[in-house]
């Protein structure tokens, strides 16, 4: 099993819609999570941390989930800009520190 | 402005050559990190480095090496000896308010 496993889609919606992604992690030591933002050929970008309690940040909203081990990306009202691929993150214990683990990444196309 | 740099953004190489890519950051981050990323798979880390002077070996660390002899410089070093070096390369620093990962824009190697 992958460390971190998400949905590589890809998601096409239009304009307007709202969209969820999901992604699972197997280390239940993990520590912390994030979602990151990749462009086209760019680098990655932190979208938000996932905060135990849930968190919001304008259009888009973070879930976690410790006893199943799952971190949710909610985006409503999706705009054209949107488009990219959405990164899952989880900070797992490595080493004597910490290392981070992505995932393969989800594509969101919305669509006109 | 604060960030992380990285040169070239492209780099032809031969087979055969051993090649750096420079990674150079002034956000007076501790730990930095090399990672590739291929087509359809996530980030996988090479190398990172804790502290100056001090590095360890990542989840693909064979074939290349790095150096680590001031805060604000991370190069690494793509050797002969590595099988598969085309790939996009990233170099991140961690801090911030999360204690997250930031990117610099990547080097994109060829090997011809």
């Amino acid at each position: 099993r992958k460390e971190v496993e998400q949905d590589p889609g890809p998601f096409n919606v239009p304009e307007g819609a709202t969209v969820a992604f999901n992604c699972t992690y197997s280390n239940s030591a993990s520590q912390s999570f994030f979602w990151y933002r990749q462009d086209c050929r760019k680098e990655p970008k932190l979208l938000m941390s996932v905060y135990s309690s849930g968190n919001e940040d304008g259009r888009f909203t973070a879930q976690l989930n410790r006893a199943s081990q799952y971190i949710s990306l909610l985006i409503r009202d999706s705009k054209l800009s949107d488009s990219a691929t959405y990164l899952c993150v989880v900070n797992v214990p490595a080493g004597g520190g910490n290392k981070l683990t992505f995932g393969t990444g989800t594509q969101l196309k919305v669509e006109l | 402005d604060g960030g992380i740099t990285q040169s070239p953004k492209y780099l032809f190489r031969k087979e055969g050559q051993n090649v750096t890519l420079s990674c150079e950051q002034n956000l007076n981050h501790d730990a930095m990190y090399w990672y590739r990323q291929d087509p359809g798979q996530g980030l996988r880390l090479i190398y990172y480095s804790q502290i100056v002077n001090d590095f360890q070996k990542g989840d693909i660390a064979e074939g290349y090496s790095v150096s680590r002899e001031k805060k604000e410089s991370f190069p690494l070093t793509v050797t002969s000896a590595q099988k598969n070096p085309t790939a996009f390369y990233l170099c991140a620093s961690r801090g911030g308010r999360y204690n997250e990962q930031f990117f610099g824009p990547g080097t994109r190697l060829t090997v011809l």
